[in-house]
């Protein structure tokens, strides 16, 4: 079964903080994506990675870092938290890309930005 | 810009077979249609997905219009634990564009 792990599942951040996201990925699967969810509404694209050490902007990147350290890991880094920031981020990994092949999503984390 | 377009909610009832709409209106030919379902607290997780056959598995029906500018997911047998969000997205490579999805309500 595969399996992506997010933490933390929850955090508070303060405007102006750095706030890193984590994600880790089981599925030995090359491409992972960053997704971000606003309250009643579906989710867009922040960045992806289809390799370790390289990552390629979404279609919301403004004041959002990736990394890639691993092909299991995929960090998302706010370096300065703003309120409008303050969302639920998903996780996802997928195999080669391409149209056909699932994507798999870990849980979420819950951002609040005061 | 949403290239999906889906009814804000739909209900059913238990035990019936309910159609969920998705209107893709500019679709092009190397994208595929998926279907995700999410409830809360939780990640999307993958139903159907198909380019221009109708496509059926354990979860779902999917039925693709012949110009493909639309498609059906089609649930049977509805239980609670159906009851969710279910998104029509479009996927062409890397970009992924979801809308607000259907909020799918089952009653007892």
């Amino acid at each position: 079964e595969a399996a992506v792990t997010q933490s933390p599942r929850s955090k508070v951040a303060v405007t102006g903080g750095k706030v890193t996201l984590s994600c880790h990925q089981t599925n030995n699967h090359d491409y992972m994506y960053w997704y971000r969810q606003d309250t009643g509404h579906g989710l867009r694209l922040i960045h992806y990675s289809y390799v370790a050490d390289s990552t390629e902007k979404g279609d919301i990147p403004d004041g959002y870092k990736a990394s890639r350290p691993s092909q299991e890991n995929f960090s998302l880094i706010l370096e300065l938290a703003s309120l409008s920031q303050t969302a639920v981020y998903f996780c996802a990994s997928s195999g080669l890309g391409g149209r056909g092949e699932t994507l798999y999503f870990g849980s979420g984390t819950r951002l609040t930005v005061l | 810009d949403a290239k999906t377009t889906q009814p804000d909610s739909m209900e059913s009832t238990e035990g019936e077979t309910v159609h969920l709409p998705c209107s893709h209106a500019t679709i092009s030919g190397n994208e595929y249609i998926y279907w995700y379902r999410q409830v809360p607290l939780q990640g999307p997780e993958y139903v159907t997905h198909g380019l221009q056959q109708n496509t059926t598995n354990s979860m779902a029906f999917l039925a693709i219009a012949s110009d493909r500018k639309s498609s059906t997911l089609i649930l049977t047998h509805v239980s609670l634990r159906d009851a969710a969000v279910y998104h029509c997205i479009l996927r062409n490579n890397n970009r992924i564009f979801f809308g607000d999805g259907t909020q799918l309500v089952v009653k007892p």
